[in-house]
């Protein structure tokens, strides 16, 4: 069973920074696209970046809200995902989910339950 | 990149079928077939729903279909039911350095 579980939300300041991790499990993690969508309360939902699988070199897209403060990586030996976030504001408030990018395809076909960010 | 457009909210009895459409730009929706929709219920992460404009990933009910018409795609829902209600969110691939962009949303209601 394919499983995403982010863990390190919580509440900081602004101007703080917080790092989300999430553990995978139940699949190939390294031959998927890994994607970090977040929702503010009560507001859509907005891309925030990408990190390519290993046979795209990892490289990786942020959305420009974020580019220049948020730095994703991962560590395939250990199935996780992470997001650094860094000089954090208010609007950065959301609840970040992580998504699995369907193999072969442009979609998210699997997310985590989500982790609450509260910059205050 | 701005955000697609949906109507706010969609309403309709049980069995009767809604649309929910989503209007985007020559620079997404209209130039790529990377259509999706997600459902998401309250407290609860989104679920994919339709792909590639049409395509039903599997579990999911043919109830549910997709379209694509130019600059705007469409879900169609037919034989609503209960647990229909939702949120319902369109996403479309962009091919810049904004990968993608999400609709607005769309709130499902079930009379």
């Amino acid at each position: 069973e394919v499983q995403l579980v982010e863990s390190g939300g919580g509440l900081v300041q602004p101007g703080g920074s917080l790092r989300l991790s999430c553990a995978a499990s139940g699949f190939a993690f390294s031959d998927h696209a890994m994607d970090w969508v977040r929702q503010a309360p009560g507001k859509g939902l907005e891309w925030v970046g990408r990190i390519e699988h290993r046979t795209k070199g990892h490289t990786t897209e942020y959305a420009a809200s974020v580019k220049g403060r948020f730095t994703i990586t991962r560590d395939d030996s250990k199935n996780s995902l992470y997001l650094q976030m860094d000089s954090l504001k208010a609007e950065d408030t959301a609840v970040y989910y992580c998504a699995r990018v369907r193999v072969f395809g442009v979609e998210y076909d699997y997310w985590g339950q989500g982790a609450l960010v509260t910059v205050s | 990149q701005s955000a697609l457009t949906q109507p706010v909210s969609v309403s309709g009895s049980p069995g009767q079928s809604i649309t929910i459409s989503c209007t985007g730009t020559s620079s997404d929706i209209g130039t790529y077939a990377y259509v999706s929709w997600y459902q998401q219920h309250p407290g609860k992460a989104p679920k994919l729903m339709i792909y590639e404009v049409s395509n039903r990933p599997s579990g999911v009910s043919n109830r549910f279909s997709g379209s694509k018409s130019g600059n705007t795609a469409s879900l169609t829902i037919s034989g609503l039911q209960a647990d229909d209600e939702a949120d319902y969110y369109c996403s479309s691939y962009t091919g810049s350095n904004t990968l993608y962009v999400f609709g607005t949303g769309t709130k499902v209601t079930v009379l």
